[in-house]
């Protein structure tokens, strides 16, 4: 297995543009989250699915983010529009029971 | 709620001597207690994680851990410190109950030649 796959590894964007945050789980996981790492908050988690639903998003930020999970294959992480204070580096993280997680190589946004 | 507390923000160490990362939780009920570690530019990746029975667990790269559920404690600990053991570590809690991991700030561990 290849892990859990993040795209795109960097993202340098402008001030209020669209950005996506892709992510492959794991075969056959069927919880997925989305976790936010800065030097001053630490690990945030921003939402997490099971079965591919939404289960808490209490975590996300602002109306300006969005998240969904089409099919157990895939998700993505959008903001939009896109601020320099989004600057992070965005976590996947896939779990077959919520005991142990596995984390993808994460996504560092940076928003000029 | 279930929260983590890691006390020290960097730990250093020389190599060859033991090392301890400390970890505190507060939970309402029974914990799964886990460590992660993450090398530069990398994701987190598993070490190792307590879910019951003996109290000291071993997991990845000579790690161990000691679950102390008076002092709700489970400090990661290593007998002899490497220098590719310089990383950033997390200790991370979930409440019986609960589905998400609940994250410490991570302390940077640093091993000196």
């Amino acid at each position: 297995d290849a892990g859990v796959i993040q795209s795109p590894r960097h993202e340098v964007t402008e001030m209020g543009q669209e950005v996506t945050l892709r992510c492959k789980p794991i075969s056959g996981h069927n919880s997925l989250f989305w976790y936010r790492q800065t030097m001053m908050r630490g690990l945030e988690l921003l939402i997490y699915f099971n079965n591919n639903v939404p289960i808490d998003d209490s975590g996300m930020p602002e109306d300006r983010f969005s998240a969904k999970m089409p099919n157990a294959s895939f998700s993505t992480l959008k903001i939009q529009p896109s601020e320099p204070r989004d600057s992070a580096v965005y976590f996947c993280a896939s779990s077959p029971t919520g005991n142990g997680y596995t984390f993808g190589s994460g996504t560092r946004l940076t928003v000029v | 709620a279930q929260s983590v507390a890691q006390p020290e923000d960097q730990v250093n160490v020389a190599e060859g001597n033991p090392l301890t990362v400390k970890c505190t939780y507060s939970v309402s009920g029974n914990p799964y207690l886990f460590w992660y570690v993450q090398y530069p530019n990398r994701g987190l990746q598993f070490l190792l994680k307590y879910i019951t029975g003996d109290n000291l667990v071993k997991g990845s790269y000579g790690f161990e851990a000691e679950f102390n559920k008076s002092q709700t404690s489970f400090h990661l600990k290593k007998p002899s410190a490497l220098v590719s053991d310089s990383a950033l570590y997390f200790c991370a809690v979930r409440e019986r109950g609960y589905s998400t991991l609940t994250f410490g700030k991570g302390t940077m561990l640093l091993v000196s030649p």
